[in-house]
């Protein structure tokens, strides 16, 4: 069973760029078998799919998103990134990293809280 | 994008119940749907996948069934420890969407 954990700051302020790291243990992010996805959920709402990583690296991301998400693969420190800029108070969520296999997401990190505030 | 429509948002019921709720996509998925459950400060977690597989270490109270457009989950014995908040999800497209969520209350 694969482990995830989600790591960055917690506080933002408005028009910077948000930057968590995923980082996997008990398996290798460079398995053709996983997508890598990272998704959040603002407080007291439902949940946002933001974007999904290939251990190649191709993305694929939610539209209403694209223009502000990078994610990335770092298959030697067995992570994936997240940035998402010109954030707002609109992108305060909890984020969680998680893992695609086969068709569910069947692993997901405890999830990390980000406020965007001055 | 395929949007996830789920019904009720809310319910009430009691511990033994058999609970249903339903999930509808905008277009055919197939069977790529996804049931998860959600409790209070914690991360979501797969219970059902492919329409009507169950995750190894679910209960197998808990059951799917449904392709193409129309899903249900349901909980053929409500225990205590079901009280959360459930969530479907399509991987029918490679951008993933979800449903609104189905909070099941005493």
């Amino acid at each position: 069973q694969l482990h995830l954990q989600e790591s960055g700051p917690g506080l933002v302020k408005p028009s910077e760029t948000l930057s968590l790291t995923c980082t996997v243990s008990g398996g290798s992010i460079s398995s053709s078998s996983y997508y890598w996805v990272w998704i959040r959920q603002p407080p007291g709402k439902g949940l946002e799919w933001i974007g999904s990583v290939y251990y190649i690296g191709t993305a694929n991301y939610n539209v209403s998103l694209k223009s502000r998400i990078t994610i990335s693969v770092d298959t030697p420190k067995n992570q994936f990134s997240l940035k998402l800029n010109s954030v707002t108070a609109a992108d305060t969520a909890m984020y969680y990293c998680a893992s695609q296999y086969q068709l569910g997401l069947n692993s997901w990190g405890q999830g990390t809280l980000v406020t965007v505030s001055s | 994008d395929i949007q996830m429509t789920q019904s009720p948002s809310s319910l009430s019921a009691s511990v033994r119940d058999r609970v249903t709720i339903t999930c509808r996509a905008s277009q055919s998925i197939s069977r790529s749907l996804n049931w998860y459950q959600q409790k209070p400060g914690r991360a979501p977690k797969l219970l059902i996948y492919a329409a009507s597989s169950l995750q190894s270490g679910v209960p197998s109270r808990f059951s799917g069934s449904g392709s193409g457009t129309d899903f249900t989950l349901t909980i053929s014995s409500l225990q205590p420890e079901d009280f959360a908040t459930y969530y479907c999800q399509q991987s029918y497209s490679s951008a993933l969407t979800f449903g609104g969520g189905t909070k099941v209350e005493i």
